[in-house]
């Protein structure tokens, strides 16, 4: 697609349930990445996927939280038994690797809003 | 591992006045840096990036960066500020294309 979609645009859920969260990358991106943004809390990197290679799981702060990458492109992330401190703005960007101006200039989708009740 | 710190969360100065955000990096490599802009309920984009070519580097909107190897910094400048100007500002550094960000600079701009 032209740009990074991102769905839900708005999740509102109970404290316990699971939640999933889509990602479609702009389409030869081969580099994609979830970042949560809370108040006041800056951009936290969560998870990095790069081709094939394993993904960068480093940021993902407990393991309620997980994410896939499907085919090299729609990603999946999924936050189960959720908490009210998992409130925030879920952000997906993707991006260009290999050589080149747009090397790792990330385009950004236009992210989840997670309200967990 | 590869990390920015962006000094001071929030910056008020005048319209007409110079813009001045911090930024260090830590590196034990040259990096890529990036400065990106996040306009009030809009998404994020990014204003420039520094790759080595140059150390001052040009972005959109009559903002600059100047990486200053010795000083580990990457600080954001414009010369004169305008309204339109408000905003967050985020610095950030690709550490082998997994991409940090520093916990944002929000600039308001005085009438």
């Amino acid at each position: 697609g032209a740009g990074v979609s991102q769905s839900p645009s708005n999740k509102v859920t109970e404290k316990g349930k699971d939640v999933e969260l889509r990602c479609d990358p702009i389409s030869g991106h081969t580099a994609l990445y979830w970042y949560r943004q809370s108040l006041g809390q800056g951009l936290e990197f969560l998870i990095y996927f790069q081709g094939n290679s394993a993904p960068d799981k480093s940021g993902l702060p407990s393991d309620r939280f997980s994410a896939e990458r499907t085919g090299g492109s729609v990603s999946t992330l999924t936050i189960q038994r959720t908490q009210q401190e998992d409130s925030a703005v879920y952000l997906c960007a993707s991006s260009l690797r290999g050589a080149g101006a747009m090397r790792d200039v990330l385009t950004f989708g236009a992210g989840s809003r997670l309200t967990v009740l | 591992a590869q990390s920015v710190t962006q000094l001071g969360s929030h910056v008020s100065v005048s319209e007409g006045a110079l813009v001045l955000l911090r930024c260090n990096y830590s590196s034990s490599v040259p990096p890529y840096l990036f400065w990106y802009v996040q306009y009030p309920n809009q998404g994020l984009q990014l204003l420039l990036k520094y790759t080595s070519a140059a150390t001052l580097v040009k972005g959109i909107n009559g903002f600059e960066a100047e990486f200053k190897k010795s000083e580990t910094s990457f600080h954001l400048t414009k010369p004169s500020a305008h309204m339109s100007d408000a905003a967050e500002y985020f610095c950030a550094v690709s550490d082998r294309g997994k991409i940090i960000f520093g916990s944002g600079t929000r600039l308001s701009i005085r009438p």
